[in-house]
């Protein structure tokens, strides 16, 4: 079945430096990649996102990859901040049906 | 612009009780998702509806949960009778369109004892 796989599922860094996230679908046909962010105790909000058609998107502090060939997808955190410690969550899309990794739970070290 | 709002934010409840979900969506948002996330695991789709119909309850676990989107407004997820494996965070999602943002509730944290 449809699944994706995300890692790590925990990330520690220090404040500055860069955190990465990967994720891999295995739907071949997945056309929309969003990312959402999970603050404690709040609901999960998109951050950025990615269509089929490009191969990466940046805004600000954050980024997305896309491979296609690979099905691999990644969220890039640079300059990372305490503010920045959150649970993410890919998610590969077609039509309607969001599939989503198992989470990140990431922690900037101040 | 109102977010998405569920209710309640928490429910604890015995099993073999029953309980109801409620879940409202963005003004004009035509696609409504439920989502479950047990602990530690993935969010997972239940099922989505466009409007007041359902167009895909794949992600079900089984008939003792039961979608409902009268009107095509707000939705209702019943458990009944609830069972220990079914608590987690409940997400209700809305969309415009197939294939855009989809926002969020910000979730029923369900505990079955």
């Amino acid at each position: 079945g449809e699944n994706v796989e995300q890692h790590p599922s925990t990330l520690s860094v220090q404040e500055g430096d860069s955190a990465v996230i990967k994720c891999t679908y295995s739907d071949s046909a997945s056309n929309y990649f969003p990312w959402y962010k999970q603050e404690l105790g709040k609901r999960p909000q998109l951050i950025i996102d990615i269509r089929s058609n490009v191969g990466e998107k940046k805004d600000q502090r954050i980024a997305v990859t896309l491979n296609k060939t690979a099905k691999h997808f990644s969220l890039h955190i640079t300059e990372t901040q305490p503010e920045d410690s959150a649970v993410y969550f890919c998610a590969a899309s077609r039509a309607y049906k969001y599939i989503f990794g198992t989470g990140t739970r990431l922690k900037v070290l101040a | 612009e109102a977010g998405v709002t569920q209710f309640p934010s928490h429910s604890v409840i015995e099993k073999g009780q029953t309980v109801t979900l409620r879940c409202d969506p963005i003004s004009g948002h035509d696609n409504l998702y439920w989502y479950r996330r047990v602990m530690g695991k993935e969010i997972k789709f239940l099922l989505h509806f466009v409007k007041e119909s359902k167009q895909d309850e794949s992600g079900m676990p089984n008939n003792r949960f039961l979608a409902e989107r009268t009107g095509g407004t707000y939705s209702t997820l019943k458990v009944q009778p609830a069972e220990l494996e079914d608590s987690g965070v409940y997400f209700c999602a809305s969309s415009q369109d197939h294939g855009t943002e989809a926002f969020f509730g910000q979730g029923t944290r369900l505990t079955v004892v």
